[in-house]
């Protein structure tokens, strides 16, 4: 079966500093995967998604970037990070022809 | 962009009874799907209506879908402490992209 992992779970992070968060997939080849914010008591923000190694997507122009390194794992990254940037991040693959996406746990980031 | 809108914003109910929560879009869709949230946790899908459909029964769950009103219903029957979560529709908007409403939150208290 398949599965997906997000590390950390929480992070708290001063103003200015970096941010890499990690998203893997197992049990699945050439997901599509995507990365959403979503802000206290809000819906969820498309940032990126990705339909293959190298394929980035950005839906919102913003502090953050990511990358798809290798075709399970997707990566959200900042070089300097904004109060704006907390918030719940998820991260979430579907088969490359299904419309149901699948939701890792989630990162709590805040921004102090 | 177009986002889904559920109302009412929060439910209060009892458990056993059944709570009903709608979704309004604005855009012409292939299908929409409802997806439930517990507190601080990634989401869940629940069931995935398509736009030739009506009606969608999912054990206690229950989708309805009206093309022309562009609303969609969830109704979730004998309500139990465990469906308290927050629930959400989302709908595709230019193939990719899936556009989440900010969702009802459902308080079941026993």
């Amino acid at each position: 079966s398949q599965t997906i992992h997000q590390w950390p779970a929480t992070l708290v992070q001063p103003v200015g500093s970096p941010l890499s968060l990690e998203c893997t997939v197992e049990g699945t080849s050439n997901p599509n995967l995507y990365w959403y914010r979503q802000a206290a008591g809000r819906g969820l923000q498309l940032l990126f998604y990705s339909v293959g190694i190298g394929q980035i997507s950005s839906e919102v122009p913003q502090n953050l970037s990511a990358s798809r390194p290798q075709d399970r794992q997707f990566i959200l990254s900042s070089k300097k990070l904004l109060l704006s940037d907390s918030g719940f991040y998820l991260c979430a693959w579907s088969e490359y022809n299904s419309y149901e996406q699948y939701f890792g746990p989630g990162t709590r980031l805040t921004v102090t | 962009s177009q986002q889904g809108e559920e109302d009412p914003q929060a439910l209060s109910i009892q458990e056993g009874e059944n709570a009903t929560m709608n979704c309004s879009y604005k855009t012409s869709i292939n299908n929409l799907q409802w997806y439930r949230q517990n507190s601080g946790r990634g989401l869940v899908h629940l069931i995935l209506i398509r736009s030739n459909e009506r009606e969608k029964h999912s054990g206690r769950l229950r989708v309805t879908l009206d093309t022309s009103k562009k609303s969609s219903s969830l109704l979730i029957t004998a309500s139990r402490a465990a469906d308290t979560a927050s629930y959400f529709c989302a709908y595709y908007q230019a193939g990719t992209a899936l556009i989440f409403g900010k969702g009802t939150t459902l308080s079941v208290s026993s």
